[in-house]
């Protein structure tokens, strides 16, 4: 059965640093993986998605990376701030609906 | 972008009740509509997706007698708890899907709603 698999339950990192997320996945070959941003008590917010043949896209001081080859997708947020403490969920396609790993909750510190 | 809304944002109810939760889609018409399940500090879970018009299409374990749904027209679906019991008490959020004209269908999720059955 597919899997997805989100690094870490949970990240902290200092303010300004770059924040690397890691979603991997088995057993499936999407043909594009999403990224979305979870405020506590709230629905995802959608943030980028990449194609199964982008291996990168930016938006503002997000990053995302896509290996089909290592089934692996980084997301990166550079000059992180507090405002940036969020669950952060990878979603990949799957023909008609998504399905989404258990997400990484980050902190940033000030 | 598109705006999707939830009605209610929480609510708590006996046990043996039944509950319903209305997600609309706002400023567009949505083909599709997902309904989600999300324990605490646990992924979202697809429970169904509706599409208008037709009977829900229910993710294996989902129980369709005990959540049901309805999505009658473009703009409003309905999820109901029938019975609720406190094992039912979750945050339940809906999506609504809209063709992109790519590849493929853009989804935008409702603020959720916040179960408590006591």
């Amino acid at each position: 059965s597919q899997k997805i698999e989100q690094n870490s339950e949970a990240l902290n990192i200092q303010e300004g640093k770059t924040a690397t997320l890691t979603c991997n996945y088995t057993n499936y070959s999407p043909a594009y993986l999403q990224w979305y941003r979870q405020d506590p008590g709230r629905g995802p917010v959608f943030l980028l998605l990449i194609r199964e043949n982008e291996k990168e896209k930016r938006k503002e001081r997000l990053k995302v990376t896509f290996d089909t080859t290592l089934k692996q997708s980084l997301f990166h947020i550079t000059a992180s701030q507090p405002a940036d403490s969020a669950t952060y969920l990878c979603a990949l396609d799957m023909s008609n609906d998504m399905r989404f790993g258990a997400g990484t909750r980050l902190t940033v510190k000030p | 972008g598109a705006v999707v809304s939830q009605h209610p944002s929480w609510v708590i109810c006996k046990s043996g009740t039944s509950v319903k939760i209305e997600c609309r889609s706002l400023d567009f018409q949505a083909t599709t509509m997902f309904w989600y399940r999300q324990f605490p500090k646990q992924s979202l879970m697809l429970m169904a997706t509706s599409n208008e018009g037709s009977k829900a299409t229910y993710e294996q374990g989902v129980e369709k007698d005990k959540f049901l749904i309805n999505h009658a027209s473009l703009t409003l679906s309905t999820l109901t708890v029938t019975s609720a019991h406190p094992e039912d008490s979750s945050f339940y959020i809906c999506s609504a899907s809209v063709p992109s004209g790519g590849l493929y269908n853009e989804q935008f999720f409702g603020p959720g709603t916040r179960l408590t059955v006591l």
